[in-house]
């Protein structure tokens, strides 16, 4: 199946500081998605995005196809942004998802 | 919209007892939903397919006869964690794609289940 690899796999952060986190992945897709799993366990749809940008409030997505990679950005980070960010792309057969395992994020007061 | 609710959202059990989930779709119907498991502190690892109306598709290593899965309707699907075991506890979650066919799948919010 496709493999998914995410970095870094934690990261901790002051209030206010911009991050990036990155998801590589080892073949063509035509589905990725971004995921915020919060402290309660809730998988937060964040972007679909199997190519282009996108963006929403303080954060954005980059996918270069490609390239087989992914940028997701944090910018002006709160601490509500706090969890774990997942990539997710299609496996080979059918619709479920391959899912990254992730990056731990820490924004600090 | 696109909201998936999961029943119960923790569960205690004991062992060789059996627990039954449920997922729905709220606002839309789902052609497929899926079932995965998560670890603490590790990724989702998918365990079943479950098409409406067809049997579920299990996963490698995944007991099909200990984890039934049932896609009774359009909006809902439950897995039922049979003659439970404490290596059965976990974080169960599903989601569900839509019946239009859009690629995005929907998450619910999960089930905590413990196995004393």
């Amino acid at each position: 199946g496709i493999q998914v690899e995410q970095s870094p796999p934690d990261l901790i952060l002051q209030e206010g500081a911009n991050s990036t986190l990155r998801c590589n992945f080892s073949d063509s897709v035509n589905n990725l998605q971004w995921f915020h799993q919060n402290p309660w366990g809730q998988l937060i749809n964040l972007f679909y995005i199997p190519s282009g940008t996108k963006q929403n409030g303080r954060l954005s997505a980059t996918t270069v196809a490609t390239e087989r990679y992914s940028l997701l950005y944090i910018s002006s980070s709160q601490t509500t942004d706090s969890g774990v960010y997942f990539c997710a792309v299609f496996r080979n057969s059918g619709y479920a998802l391959n899912f990254g395992k992730g990056t731990s994020l820490l924004v600090t007061p | 919209g696109a909201v998936v609710s999961q029943h119960p959202s923790r569960v205690i059990c004991k062992s060789g007892t059996s627990v039954k989930i449920e997922c729905r779709s709220l606002d839309f119907q789902a052609t497929t939903m899926f079932w995965y498991r998560q670890f603490p502190k590790q990724s989702l690892m998918l365990m079943a397919t479950s098409n409406e109306g067809s049997k579920a598709t299990y996963e490698q290593g995944v007991e099909k006869d200990k984890f039934l899965i049932n896609h009774a309707s359009l909006t809902l699907s439950t897995l039922t964690v049979t003659s439970a075991h404490p290596e059965d506890s976990s974080f169960y979650i599903c989601s569900a794609r839509d019946k239009r066919g859009v690629y995005e799948q929907y998450f619910g919010p999960g089930t905590r289940l413990t196995v004393t």
